[in-house]
């Protein structure tokens, strides 16, 4: 499977416990991206990175939230210190990025994390 | 942020029979896209529509770009079961840069057999 792939599929965690996710975009994508989606929602942004320069973050990204790219081609999402409000599912989406815009964006699975 | 409006927020349909939603916006997209979503799953790409006025099909499903800029509409012609799902409407806002793309509230379709 050449797709878009997001592990842990779930997550469970204790409230003040840090969690992290990762993402493995389509090969030959070099524009990766983080939404994250709430019940009755659509995906809304998070951040994003062309190889690995994360260049825009969304106001959603509180300072517990970091990502990164290292390589340009995995990417891990980590939340520090989870909130009950940060329930929700994240996903992760790539483009070839090659004409300069976001179009076509292909989606992971998601990863589902829940607070309790 | 940007606000996507989608209509109708749920459906419930008749096997066979056609569907019918819409996005409307204040902004102006130069670029739609209509992403199914099934429980569980991340959103899967229908169709992508670059310029106004363009229609453009996939299967059972039609979907155009207003002439405006500032709406799309998606039509699924003789449901079936597996049309199940949530539906989201998806743009890229019409300014320079790269903008990610902004998303509907989804518009949930139940088929009845």
């Amino acid at each position: 499977d050449t797709g878009v792939s997001q592990n842990p599929r779930h997550k469970i965690t204790k409230r003040g416990q840090n969690v992290t996710f990762r993402c493995d975009p389509i090969s030959e994508h070099n524009r990766l991206y983080w939404y994250r989606q709430t019940l009755g929602q659509g995906p809304e942004f998070l951040t994003y990175f062309q190889n690995e320069a994360q260049l825009e973050k969304s106001r959603l990204l509180s300072d517990r939230f970091s990502a990164e790219r290292p390589k340009g081609s995995f990417s891990t999402l980590e939340i520090q210190r989870t909130e009950q409000g940060d329930s929700a599912m994240y996903l992760c989406a790539s483009t070839p990025g090659d004409r300069g815009s976001n179009t076509e964006a292909f989606f992971g699975q998601g990863t589902r994390l829940t607070v309790v | 942020g940007q606000q996507l409006n989608q209509s109708p927020q749920s459906m419930f349909i008749q096997e066979g029979e056609d569907v019918s939603m819409n996005c409307t916006s204040s902004s102006i997209f130069n670029t739609w896209l209509w992403y199914k979503q099934d429980p569980g799953e991340g959103p899967v790409l229908l169709i992508a529509l670059y310029k106004a006025g363009e229609l453009t099909s996939n299967g059972r499903l039609t979907a155009q770009f207003g002439i405006t800029r500032k709406d799309s509409f998606l039509n699924i012609s003789a449901s079936i079961p597996s049309d199940v799902g949530i539906y989201f409407c998806a743009g890229q806002l019409f300014q320079s840069g790269n903008t990610p793309l902004v998303f509907g509230k989804g518009t949930r379709l139940s088929v009845i057999a």
